[in-house]
């Protein structure tokens, strides 16, 4: 089975100043593994994804994530967040020949202005 | 674009109830999941499907059963309503089988949030 952890439940940051969302992840078989975006009263969104290739994936609006193997970890940075990125972000690993997905418990990001 | 649709995104029901849940998208996927959403606990799966009449359980299945008699909609059912059921409920759909379509993210619904008095 596969199990993602997200250490950070709160983190808040100025507009304009970077960010990383923290996740790590424990699986005993290869993995794809995903971020989404979750914004008030809606449903979650899909941010990016990893599959395969290169370990830096990006998004549309300029967040990205980075897959190491060694770490088992996938964080999510971007350097320099809008208030529009106020958000609840979970990180998702699901095992390569499975249907599930595991999240972890979400990390709350707060753009103050 | 994918659809998930959710049919009610506020529901209040009482305990004892039994309570369905609707879930219908529109692109013809394989695979639809139902999950819970609860504060420091993120999601967990409550059961998932991946073919008409087919289904699967997830983590947390004890309460719940589902149905899927067409590949566009699965229900989720609460046989009998108990306050701890309380929570936002999420469906989410994914196209391809197993091992093919696994790379698949899954679309999500806007979330059904229920209270159970």
């Amino acid at each position: 089975a596969q199990s993602v952890t997200q250490l950070d439940s709160q983190v808040p940051v100025f507009e304009e100043a970077p960010v990383e969302l923290r996740c790590n992840y424990s699986s005993s078989v290869s993995v794809y593994l995903f971020w989404y975006v979750q914004y008030p009263n809606q449903g979650l969104q899909l941010l990016l994804k990893y599959l395969s290739g290169s370990t830096l994936v990006e998004s549309i609006n300029g967040f990205e994530a980075e897959f190491n193997k060694s770490q088992t970890s996938f964080h999510l940075r971007k350097p320099s967040v809008h208030i529009s990125d106020t958000a609840e972000y979970f990180c998702a690993v699901r095992g390569t020949g499975a249907n599930n997905l595991f999240f972890g418990t979400g990390t709350r990001l707060t753009v103050i202005p | 674009d994918v659809k998930v649709t959710q049919s009610s995104r506020y529901l209040v029901k009482r305990t004892g109830e039994k309570v369905f849940l609707e879930c219908v998208q529109d692109m013809d996927h394989e695979n639809m999941f139902w999950y819970r959403q609860d504060p420091g606990l993120g999601l967990r799966l409550i059961y998932f499907s991946y073919d008409v009449k087919m289904k699967e359980k997830g983590d947390i299945p004890e309460g719940y059963s589902v149905s899927r008699e067409k590949k566009e909609r699965f229900s989720l059912i609460l046989e009998s309503a108990s306050t701890n059921q309380t929570s936002m409920y999420l469906c989410a759909s994914s196209s391809g089988g197993v091992p093919s379509g696994d790379n698949q993210p899954q679309h999500f619904g806007d979330g059904t949030r229920l209270s159970i008095l």
